[in-house]
């Protein structure tokens, strides 16, 4: 495998199921991110991860919860959704997390929320 | 704050036909820019970025943008549309008060019609 996968692509889960995102990259990157994309609506960054750490937490739920165990893997874990969480999930990484690194994306979970 | 605004959130244009997609961003301090493209069901790929050298930044699948100061914009153009080409295209500013984060607009989908 290549650059960044993202597993499952597709999940569908009730409201009181829990299930995890996962995020592998390829390219010795120092920086992990998290994004939601909902249609009609810009990427919004809920999480960055740099060495493992995380440094960036945009206000999001705390029914979505992170999980960085080295600088190639990162998860996203979720319990007790709602439907407006339903979006394509996407992850990235970049060399360091500096301005001006390069993200590269995997191609995304697409999650449903019954 | 950094901004983004694509102005259309569709373009369409002919096989052949030159594509201009807009982007203007709102920055106190010069910017670091990008363009990505998403394909159906993939990932954000990076087309080109701009960090401060030279303004014409050429990108790949023959895409090039022109940051202009004075304008505060970050415009993509092709000379002549491929099929191919039909996508999303997402501008992006970086945040230079905040390294970790890359402030995204709400895309633009260009068709191409034969």
């Amino acid at each position: 495998e290549t650059g960044v996968t993202q597993t499952p692509r597709h999940l569908v889960m009730g409201m009181t199921n829990k299930k995890s995102l996962k995020c592998e990259q390829h390219l010795g990157h120092n920086a992990m991110y998290w994004y939601k994309q909902s249609a009609k609506k810009p990427l919004e960054l809920m999480f960055v991860y740099s060495l493992e750490e995380r440094v960036e937490n945009n206000s999001v739920p705390s029914r979505f919860s992170p999980e960085c165990p080295n600088s190639s893997h990162l998860f996203l874990h979720l319990h007790t959704l709602q439907p407006e969480d339903s979006a394509l999930y996407l992850c990235a990484s970049s060399q360091d997390s500096r301005e001006k690194d390069t993200q590269y994306f995997g191609p995304g979970t697409r999650l449903t929320v019954l | 704050a950094q901004s983004v605004t694509q102005l259309g959130s569709h373009v369409s244009v002919s096989e052949g036909a030159l594509v201009l997609l807009r982007c203007n961003y709102s920055s106190s301090v010069p910017p670091y820019l990008f363009w990505y493209v998403q394909y159906p069901n993939q990932g954000l790929q990076l087309l080109l970025k701009y960090t401060s050298a030279a303004t014409l930044v050429k990108g790949i699948n023959g895409f090039e943008a022109e940051f202009k100061k004075s304008e505060t914009s970050f415009h993509l153009t092709k000379p002549s549309a491929h099929m191919s080409d039909a996508a999303e295209y997402f501008c992006a500013v970086s945040d230079p008060g905040n390294t970790d984060k890359l402030i995204f607009g709400t895309g633009t989908r260009l068709q191409v019609f034969p």
